[in-house]
This record gives C-alpha cells, sequence and structure tokens, in this order.
C-alpha cells in the first residue's frame, strides 16, 4: 500500500511565477491536508479538504494560495505570484476519514525555493 | 486557544539515557495527542499516539504520560539510540484531523 505521494519533491520558481504542488492521498483515503513548514519551525495548517470540497481553510493565506481535491486526479496546491516568503516544506498528509478511529498520514513534502 | 507548546526546543542525551520532550495545550477540548518523528529531509511520521481517557501508552521504547487536568502530555525514549537523533512533534487536535503542532525538539544522541 503506497503511502501518501508528493511531487514535485523539490521545486525552484522564480518571484512572480505560479507553483503547483499535487498530493496523491494513501489508497482508500477521501481526506486530504496541507501543512506547511517554515525552515526550523513546526507544522503549520494549512487547509483540510475531501473530494472536491474544501472542508476547512482556515489557515491558507487569503491571496495567491488556493487549493483543490478533483473528483478524479490528485489534491493541487496552487501558489500564485510567489514571493521569497512562499520558500517553504509544504506537506500533504491523508487518512481514511473523520473519526477517532484514524490518523493522518503525511508524505515525504515538496521543497519550494523561491529565487 | 488553539496552541500547542513545546519544550525542550533542543535536546541532547547520551546512548542509553533516557530523553523527555513535553507538550502543554490549551483547549480542553482536544481529543487526539500524536507524536511524530521527522529526519532531515523527510515527512513527520507517526511515532505514537494518545486519548484523553488513558494517561499513559507504552509502545516499545516510546511512552506517553498524559496529565488532563495540568493539561499537559510527554514523550518518554527509554535507552534512547544514536538512531532516535531526529526532531519530534507533538501536535493536539481533534477527531485525528487539523492537527496544531508544537513547534519541535531536535534530539541528539551520542554514543
Amino acid at each position: 500500500n503506497a503511502g501518501v505521494m508528493q511531487n514535485p519533491r523539490h521545486l525552484v520558481r522564480r518571484r512572480g511565477q505560479e507553483a503547483r504542488l499535487r498530493c496523491s492521498p494513501m489508497k482508500g483515503h477521501s481526506h486530504v491536508y496541507w501543512y506547511r513548514q517554515l525552515p526550523e519551525e513546526g507544522l503549520k495548517f494549512m487547509v483540510y479538504l475531501q473530494k472536491e470540497n474544501i472542508i476547512d481553510e482556515s489557515g491558507m493565506p487569503k491571496e495567491r494560495f488556493s487549493a483543490e481535491f478533483p473528483k478524479e486526479g490528485p489534491s493541487i496546491l496552487r501558489i500564485q505570484q510567489v514571493v521569497r516568503g512562499d520558500s517553504a516544506a509544504y506537506f500533504c498528509a491523508s487518512s481514511f476519514s473523520r473519526s477517532r478511529e484514524n490518523t493522518i498520514y503525511f508524505g515525504e513534502g515538496s521543497w519550494l525555493t523561491v529565487v | 486557544q488553539q496552541q500547542v507548546k513545546q519544550s525542550p526546543q533542543s535536546l541532547i542525551v547520551q546512548k542509553g539515557g533516557i530523553s523527555i520532550i513535553n507538550c502543554a495545550y490549551e483547549n480542553t477540548a482536544f481529543d487526539y495527542f500524536p507524536w511524530y518523528q521527522q529526519f532531515p529531509g523527510k515527512g513527520p511520521a507517526l511515532l505514537i499516539a494518545i486519548r484523553p481517557d488513558v494517561s499513559e501508552k507504552k509502545e516499545g521504547r516510546f511512552t506517553i504520560s498524559f496529565n488532563k487536568s495540568a493539561k499537559q502530555f510527554s514523550l518518554h525514549i527509554m535507552d534512547s539510540q544514536p538512531g532516535d537523533s531526529a526532531t519530534y512533534f507533538c501536535a493536539a487536535g481533534f477527531l485525528a484531523d487539523k492537527l496544531i503542532f508544537g513547534t519541535g525538539t531536535r534530539l541528539q544522541v551520542f554514543p
């Protein structure tokens, strides 16, 4: 059973470009979460999605950031007009359902560098 | 109300010693408290987790102690090994989703 798959693992973008990060959840998982980790810091919640729905986006910056999880295909975290402060590791996690018995599992992360 | 405070920021332990990392939370409604281990360049991996209805959970060399009245929980690593050297994050949340993470503890175990 493959784990949470993220790509690209490393991405370099110039200021003003767009970054697209993809996440395929574990097989059978329909809940996806995106977290951001700045250097030497903990993980900050960004958004929680279920298939075709955004459940909680309270951690998403108001501008330039968007996320989707379509019926078919991976979840996408999109950052428009990137700035240096967007440089971070972006982790996707997934869970089977939203219940006490289900834990979330993280992918290996996508490291974004804005130059 | 949503913060999770973790200490110490870094920890150096001799091989065979006990590593202890502490966390405190504010929201009494939290019902899930996991610990994650992260190696450089890797994603966080679930190590052990506890629910508020138990005071202690042990898995191998790893033990979580949970004090509901004090709103604190801690990770104990017994017989610490160099391979345990990593960053450890505590977290708290609801229904095992939208976890609030602590700031991390960098553990170094020396031979």
